[in-house]
């Protein structure tokens, strides 16, 4: 178990462009969770699965993003037609459920749209 | 509607002194309350967790915290700091059903000054 993984962990894009970002998670949670954290500014959560059913997802998250978690297993967050709003660092985090409940974070993916 | 505020933005204190970090919730319901740390560019380590029970709870690198739930508080202490505590932290509140998303505040930065 290496916790949680997430890549790129630096993405420089032009506006306009689409962005992927992958997160694998911990191998026995089956709950994951994406936020965005800009600056000067605490996580904000975007949305979040169990296994492969997104559960939840925040106002935050435009018609132009869209994640998806095939087969339970890893995620994907994508961003089309980016903005210079966009940037921010995504984090990924997956949930323990039991004696040992909580959440494990990644390091993130810093994008940076110019 | 959940929340969580963090009065201070910014906190300096000198090696060695101690420390309080404070965290205000909203929260309908018995809170699952976290303390998390960030050093810059990298993602949130756990700090310490509480749910149940005893209200003072302890975490690691020698963090504890209380939940009183009359103030709806769960203020983080240290009686010592090392400068390696410089980073920043984050005071979140786990919304809805167990395993919901979490809600954070906007964050302290702490300073050690030598």
């Amino acid at each position: 178990d290496t916790g949680v993984s997430q890549n790129p962990r630096h993405k420089i894009t032009k506006r306009g462009q689409n962005v992927t970002f992958r997160c694998d998670p911990i191998s026995e949670h089956n709950r994951l969770y994406w936020y965005r954290q800009t600056l000067g500014q605490g996580p904000e959560f975007l949305t979040y699965f169990q296994n492969e059913a997104q559960l939840e997802k925040s106002r935050l998250l435009s018609d132009r993003f869209s994640a998806e978690r095939p087969k339970g297993s890893f995620s994907t967050l994508e961003i089309q037609r980016t903005e210079q709003g966009d940037s921010a660092m995504y984090l990924c985090a997956s949930l323990s459920i039991g004696p040992n409940y909580g959440y494990t974070f990644g390091s993130g993916t810093r994008l940076t749209v110019v | 509607a959940q929340s969580v505020t963090q009065p201070d933005i910014h906190i300096t204190v000198s090696e060695g002194a101690s420390l309080e970090l404070r965290c205000n919730y909203s929260y309908g319901a018995t809170p699952y309350l976290f303390w998390y740390v960030q050093s810059p560019g990298q993602g949130l380590q756990l700090l310490l967790k509480y749910f149940s029970g005893d209200t003072l709870v302890q975490g690691i690198k020698g963090f504890e915290a209380e939940f009183k739930r009359s103030q709806s508080s769960f203020n983080l202490r240290k009686p010592s700091v090392h400068w390696s505590d410089a980073a920043e932290y984050f005071c979140a509140v786990g919304a809805g059903n167990q395993g919901g998303k979490l809600i954070f505040g906007q964050g302290t930065e702490l300073s050690v000054k030598p």
